[in-house]
């Protein structure tokens, strides 16, 4: 089974900190994402890699940057923390090679972030 | 932009009966996704649909997609409590992107 690893389940910190958030995969996904989830809103897609040291951007990649050094790992950085950063954020990662169009997406459990 | 819609919004059925969530989509996806969610949990994969026409089927849980129609439906036969949960679609659109729809939140009555 597709195992996606998010370091904390539950975190607070405060405004203006910068914050890193932690996701690992260990099925040597190529593709990884970060979403946030919120109530009335769905998921919305904030950044997304396909590759070590490459990155795109989402729908709401504001406020947000990643880091891919390694494939298995893909980390979401909020430069400076606001308020209305507040949300689940979760991890996902997809495998693209060979019989990969009927792979879905591989979620994590989810980090919820509060920002004080 | 893809836009992905869901309704109902909220759904809350009694035990042993039938009903569909149904999942619009603004343009043409080449996939269609459906997944469920617990309540403080991570979304759980149900489907990969690929084509006009596809039907899958997991126990009580049937999804199909009418590409030309762009709609997908998730059908639930005879529901059970265990079936108690959001339910998801989301679609992409010609990259890695998935957009998804807000949920529709099934609750289940004994």
């Amino acid at each position: 089974d597709v195992k996606v690893t998010q370091s904390s389940r539950y975190l607070v910190k405060r405004t203006g900190e910068k914050v890193f958030l932690e996701c690992v995969q260990d099925m040597d996904h190529e593709n990884m994402f970060w979403y946030r989830q919120d109530p009335g809103l769905g998921l919305r897609l904030i950044y997304f890699s396909y590759d070590v040291k490459m990155k795109e951007k989402g729908d709401i990649p504001e406020g947000y940057s990643v880091s891919r050094e390694k494939k298995e790992r893909f980390s979401l950085i909020l430069e400076s923390a606001s308020t209305n950063q507040t949300s689940m954020y979760l991890c996902a990662s997809r495998w693209t090679g060979p019989g990969y169009s009927n792979q879905p997406q591989h979620f994590g459990d989810g980090t919820r972030l509060s920002i004080l | 932009e893809l836009k992905v819609e869901q309704n109902p919004l909220f759904l809350s059925m009694q035990e042993g009966k039938n009903y569909t969530i149904y999942c619009n989509y603004s343009t043409t996806s080449d996939r269609l996704y459906w997944y469920r969610q617990d309540p403080g949990k991570s979304l759980e994969s149900l489907f990969v649909l690929l084509s006009n026409g596809a039907v899958k089927q997991e126990g009580r849980l049937m999804a199909s997609l009418d590409t030309k129609a762009r709609l997908s439906t998730l059908h639930i036969t005879a529901a059970v409590h265990d079936l108690s949960a959001t339910y998801f679609c989301a679609g992409n659109f010609g990259n890695e992107k998935l957009t998804f729809g807000t949920g529709t939140r099934l609750t289940i009555i004994p």
